[in-house]
């Protein structure tokens, strides 16, 4: 367990539909990260939160967004869903979010949309 | 770009060692992580080496980095049925508005038959 947790484990959707995942990070850690993972583009960095400020965007459609709230928990909104969105998403957290920090991944929430 | 790049698939016999097997493109300074991702879970951090190291040793793992070809693997000895998942190796580039971001390969699905 590496001490991240993320709700829900799964979420079945339609498209046009929108969704919250949720994620709490390690205790005492003060960055998150959102990745989502799926066949056609594997594991890509969507988002980096550092104490309540966006710090590093990655491939994050416009249509997707964050946040991090003063409880250091995130939230990543998922908009206007498509069936391409259907993806395993996974938060990780580290403690700076420097590149010396390990990160911590949490189990993942798939989505999936129909 | 940051391409980090495996072979898909290996297989080995119960008992034997593993050798999975990475490139990276960036030479700053940078750190290498494997993860583990067993079916329907999460990535499990199981080892990592600081660019400036040749090898690092943790029990059954072994992690040699060779900077010059910019190769990177990692073994596992005597490797048992359990070990079957798919290992991901990732970069985290020192890069200012990157930060700690993680560059991954596509996964390498280990199966070890008894």
């Amino acid at each position: 367990d590496s001490g991240v947790t993320q709700t829900p484990k799964h979420l079945i959707t339609a498209t046009g539909q929108r969704v919250t995942l949720r994620c709490s990070p390690r205790s005492g850690d003060l960055s998150v990260y959102w990745y989502q993972q799926s066949l056609d583009q594997g594991l890509q960095f969507l988002i980096q939160y550092y104490n309540g400020e966006e710090r590093a965007k990655g491939n994050i459609l416009e249509r997707f967004s964050a946040q991090q709230f003063p409880d250091l928990h995130s939230e990543l909104n998922l908009s206007s869903l498509e069936l391409g969105d259907s993806a395993l998403y996974f938060c990780a957290s580290t403690t700076d979010g420097l590149f010396t920090d390990t990160q911590y991944f949490g189990p993942g929430t798939r989505l999936t949309v129909l | 770009g940051e391409d980090v790049e495996q072979s898909l698939f290996l297989s080995v016999r119960e008992g034997d060692s593993s050798v999975i097997n990475c490139t990276y493109t960036d030479s700053s300074s940078t750190y290498l992580y494997w993860y583990k991702q067993e079916p329907g879970a999460g990535l499990q951090l199981l080892t990592y080496i600081f660019s400036n190291m040749d090898m690092k040793q943790d029990q059954r793992l072994t992690v040699l980095l060779n900077k010059k070809d910019k190769h990177l693997s990692l073994r596992i000895a005597d490797s048992q049925t359990g070990d079957s998942a798919i290992y991901f190796c990732a970069e985290s580039i020192r890069r200012g508005s990157t930060l700690g971001r993680l560059y991954f390969g596509r996964g390498t699905q280990l199966t070890v038959w008894p």
